[in-house]
């Protein structure tokens, strides 16, 4: 099944404490992104990556960084987690570019105490 | 004034109405735009891209208004299953390369 899957679903941990979140596509697309989801705020795009090795800022980038050493795999890193990313996030991918269909996963609910 | 912006409602109709939505994009270089509809805190997903000669895909249809900057979706003889939030998304940049830009959502709860 053509599918996006984040781990884990759900996160609680505390303020400083490095995490990891993967994100991985078995449709080899080559366009991948990270949002965040906040009420009132909408999705907001935090990276993409347009292929293997090449990834960009998006709007709210400051405390994360991303890699794309592999095609199928985007994962987000929270180096030092902090109450504000307390958020639900997700990831996402498109076969080419921007303006294909994205395809999300299904979210990850993350909480920083 | 926000790139996208959207009436986040809520719009409160009875099954068989018919309901519109608008967006509107502050980037006139902007030029791919979707409507994406989003259940529960799920995953969004796309419903439709909206085309400049405006498209139907059965009850719901796109419009683009690029001289007002504005985009629209029409939904016909509503039904409980269209109760989502609809997103609008817009590709502000204007390029391949780019990145996409939602709005806020429109929340839709159709009800009996």
């Amino acid at each position: 099944e053509a599918q996006v899957t984040q781990n884990p679903r759900y996160l609680i941990t505390v303020t400083g404490k490095k995490l990891t979140v993967t994100c991985s596509q078995n449709m080899n697309h080559e366009y991948m992104s990270w949002y965040r989801q906040d009420p009132g705020l909408g999705l907001r795009q935090i990276y993409y990556s347009m292929n293997v090795e090449v990834t960009d800022k998006g709007d709210v980038p400051e405390g994360y960084k991303v890699s794309r050493k592999e095609k199928r795999n985007f994962p987000l890193i929270l180096e030092s987690p902090s109450p504000n990313q307390t958020s639900l996030y997700f990831c996402a991918s498109s076969l080419n570019r921007v303006e294909e269909t994205q395809y999300f996963g299904p979210g990850t609910r993350l909480l920083v105490l | 004034r926000k790139e996208v912006e959207q009436d986040p409602g809520p719009f409160n109709v009875p099954e068989g109405a018919t309901v519109a939505f608008n967006c509107t994009y502050s980037n006139s270089a902007s030029q791919s735009f979707f409507w994406y509809r989003q259940d529960c805190r799920k995953e969004p997903k796309l419903l439709m891209s909206v085309y400049s000669s405006g498209n139907e895909d059965g009850r719901f249809t796109a419009q683009l208004n690029r001289a007002s900057q504005y985009i629209s979706l029409l939904i016909r003889d509503s039904k409980l299953s269209d109760s989502a939030t609809y997103l609008c998304v817009v590709n502000v940049l204007g390029t391949s390369y780019g990145k996409l830009t939602f709005g806020q959502g429109t929340i839709l709860t159709v009800h009996p």
